[in-house]
């Protein structure tokens, strides 16, 4: 069965410090692997696909990376304005559906 | 340009009525999904539209819970006979042609009573 194990839950950092966001997945045929953004009451923002392992992407102080079992969001110097809750998805191939972990919490103090 | 919409953006309704919430994907998306997202919960697959194929129904949670897409756009998820469990925010998402990367919607919070 397809599963999407996401940690910490919460994380709480200093402005500045930097740390990362681990998604670890069973799947039986990755087609893609998505980051999206959640702030809260509002919809998942797109940020990241990864296809295949050793795949790395950026975006402003966040880098996604791939391995054959996990993903890691890491976030450089965040800012308070990175806080939100950050969901890990897995696309089985053959499948058109995400299935996703429950996400990190992640906040920012200034 | 305009995103994914979903209407109503709150519905609160009584136990054992029926709802029927709205999506409208981005312009040019052929495919659709549902979601729904409970209180300390992942997000949860309901349905897929793709195109002019037979919806993916895999996720229903129940014969409660039915979907339709009306001219390849404007999809309704209708849930019969609601029942306390089916509160939730309900997510919406759509995919360009030829990606897989969903956009989604900014959900609607249904509280059944």
């Amino acid at each position: 069965e397809d599963q999407v194990t996401q940690s910490p839950e919460a994380l709480r950092l200093q402005e500045g410090e930097s740390s990362s966001l681990n998604c670890s997945y069973t799947v039986s045929g990755l087609r893609g692997l998505f980051w999206y953004r959640q702030d809260p009451g509002k919809g998942p923002e797109f940020l990241f696909t990864l296809y295949s392992a050793g795949e790395e992407k950026e975006k402003e102080r966040l880098k996604a990376t791939l391995t054959k079992k996990e993903s890691f969001l890491h976030i450089t110097a965040p800012k308070p304005e990175d806080s939100a809750t950050y969901l890990c998805a897995v696309q089985d191939s053959g499948q058109g559906n995400l299935i996703f972990g429950k996400g990190t919490k992640l906040s920012v103090k200034p | 340009g305009a995103g994914v919409s979903q209407s109503p953006s709150n519905k609160v309704t009584e136990k054992g009525k029926d709802v029927e919430l709205r999506c409208d994907p981005i312009s040019g998306h052929t495919a659709l999904y549902w979601y729904r997202q409970s209180l300390g919960q992942g997000l949860e697959f309901l349905i897929y539209f793709q195109g002019n194929s037979a919806p993916d129904k895999s996720g229903l949670p129940s014969d409660r819970f039915s979907a339709e897409r009306t001219g390849g756009s404007v999809s309704t998820l209708t849930i019969q006979r609601t029942q306390q469990e089916d509160s939730a925010v309900y997510l919406c998402a759509s995919s360009p042609p030829g990606t897989d990367t969903q956009y989604f919607g900014p959900g609607t919070r249904l509280t059944v009573l």
